[in-house]
């Protein structure tokens, strides 16, 4: 199976504009997660989809924040508007039914700069 | 507040030498450990993960210690290697929920 896909890998963007970040799970996977990571903060879950249901939306996040999961195999992550302290890879993870909960397969991550 | 947290921050070993990495929690309605490794510029992989009810979890180099009662756990890596050399994520897991809290880290070098 191939694993997570994540597009794209790196990402420049001016303060206030609009970004979209991809990710293709691991095929059959249910689970869908969206993480932040940073070096003070470690990674921070910013939404949880259960079979492109949404779980979780992040609560601190959810202003300007919105994931969505279209179909069972990509998911987007739209940060709108982006600001510097957005700065940080963003990592997608997804995880199959049946399997326990902390068998998350991640993603490479996209790493976003925000100027 | 970190409901994991880890320490050290950063760690050094040489080659051939156990590495200790050290994880405690809060919240005693955790009860699933996994421990992730994470290589610059990936994303993290399962590594190795350990139940509340068990207190020792073998996987080759890789040893978890666990002790219900002071809520604590350690990450052994014996005979370490320089491919070891990556960030180590503690994380847990409580019943109740499909979510994973993860600790920000152990930063670990192996010196050749």
């Amino acid at each position: 199976d191939a694993g997570v896909t994540q597009t794209p890998r790196h990402e420049v963007a001016e303060k206030g504009q609009t970004i979209i970040l991809k990710c293709e799970p691991v095929s059959g996977h249910n689970d869908l997660f969206w993480y932040r990571q940073t070096k003070i903060q470690g990674l921070e879950l910013l939404s949880y989809f259960r079979s492109k249901s949404l779980m979780e939306d992040g609560g601190a996040f959810k202003d300007r924040f919105k994931a969505e999961m279209l179909n069972s195999s990509f998911s987007t992550l739209k940060i709108q508007p982006t600001e510097p302290k957005d700065s940080a890879v963003y990592l997608c993870a997804s995880r199959r039914l049946g399997l326990s909960s902390y068998e998350q397969y991640f993603g490479p991550g996209t790493r976003l700069t925000v100027l | 507040q970190q409901q994991v947290r880890q320490s050290p921050q950063s760690l050094t070993v040489w080659e051939g030498e156990t590495a200790i990495l050290n994880c405690s929690y809060e919240d005693s309605t955790f009860n699933y450990f996994p421990w992730y490794q994470q290589f610059p510029g990936e994303g993290p992989a399962l590594l190795i993960s350990i139940s509340s009810v068990s207190d020792k979890k073998e996987d080759g180099r890789f040893t978890i210690f666990f002790n219900k009662r002071e809520k604590k756990l350690s990450l052994h890596i014996t005979d370490s290697q320089p491919g070891d050399s990556a960030t180590y994520f503690c994380a847990a897991r409580t019943g109740n929920t499909r979510k994973l809290i993860f600790g920000l880290g152990t930063t670990l070098q192996v010196q050749p």
